[in-house]
């Protein structure tokens, strides 16, 4: 089974709209760490949010949030008022375990294109 | 946050010969280094664990006799693709993780090194 699913290949979002990145994971693991990832077309991979599963409240980072649903194991990321330059590919990752040493999985990604 | 290079940011080579790829930390120490695969239009496949002074932790599927890891500091770990072939061509791209860090996000990616084998 997947462990990290990004069921939406692309989409679409006016600028200055908000947009919403959806990501389930599979663990039975009780500690485990949430990860967004952007990569543009350069390719560097650039953190956006964390949030850890005994977390309480969701994170923000700017015009990052992340909707985290643990019940129901997902992890959407929250974008407000796209521009331009958030054009590019999401990866949603997950680490099980508390080390943080311990790997990362990936979902398959989101592109996203702004549209002015 | 923490600095990770990689170099080549891009290599063109024939068939048969071999690749070595660097994976720098900067301005930390990594005891631990991963190395990712990215097809096109595909996500991020771990293709090994480097650790510090040991051997590498190699994912399923992934040949340790093609692609060599070698940790022989906290600051680099380098990633051999001996004999490479076409099939090999994609983008390979490292994370760093911190010796001592709070920080939840410990691991930092590198740019990235395109490999493109004839």
């Amino acid at each position: 089974a997947q462990k990290i699913t990004q069921t939406q290949p692309g989409m679409f979002v006016q600028e200055k709209e908000a947009v919403t990145l959806d990501c389930t994971y599979d663990t039975s693991d009780p500690s485990y760490g949430l990860f967004w990832y952007k990569q543009p077309s350069s390719g560097e991979m650039i953190f956006l949010i964390y949030q850890g599963s005994y977390d309480q409240q969701n994170a923000t980072e700017g015009r990052y949030s992340l909707n985290f649903q643990k019940a129901r194991k997902s992890a959407n990321l929250v974008i407000s008022a796209s521009q331009l330059g958030d054009s590019a590919m999401y990866f949603c990752a997950m680490r099980e375990g508390r080390a943080a040493g311990n790997k990362l999985t990936f979902g398959g990604g989101t592109r996203v294109l702004v549209k002015p | 946050g923490a600095v990770v290079s990689q170099h080549p940011s891009r290599v063109i080579c024939k068939s048969g010969t071999s690749v070595k790829i660097e994976c720098r930390s900067l301005d930390f120490q990594a005891t631990t280094m991963f190395w990712y695969r990215q097809f096109p239009k595909q996500s991020l496949m771990l293709m090994a664990t480097s650790n510090e002074g040991s051997k590498a932790t190699y994912e399923q599927g992934v040949e340790k006799d093609k692609f060599l890891i070698n940790h022989a500091s906290l600051t680099l770990s380098t990633l051999t693709v001996t004999s490479a072939h076409p099939e090999d061509s994609s983008f390979y791209i490292c994370s760093a993780r911190a010796v001592t860090s709070g920080d939840r996000n410990t691991q930092y990616f590198g740019p990235g090194t395109r490999l493109t084998v004839l």
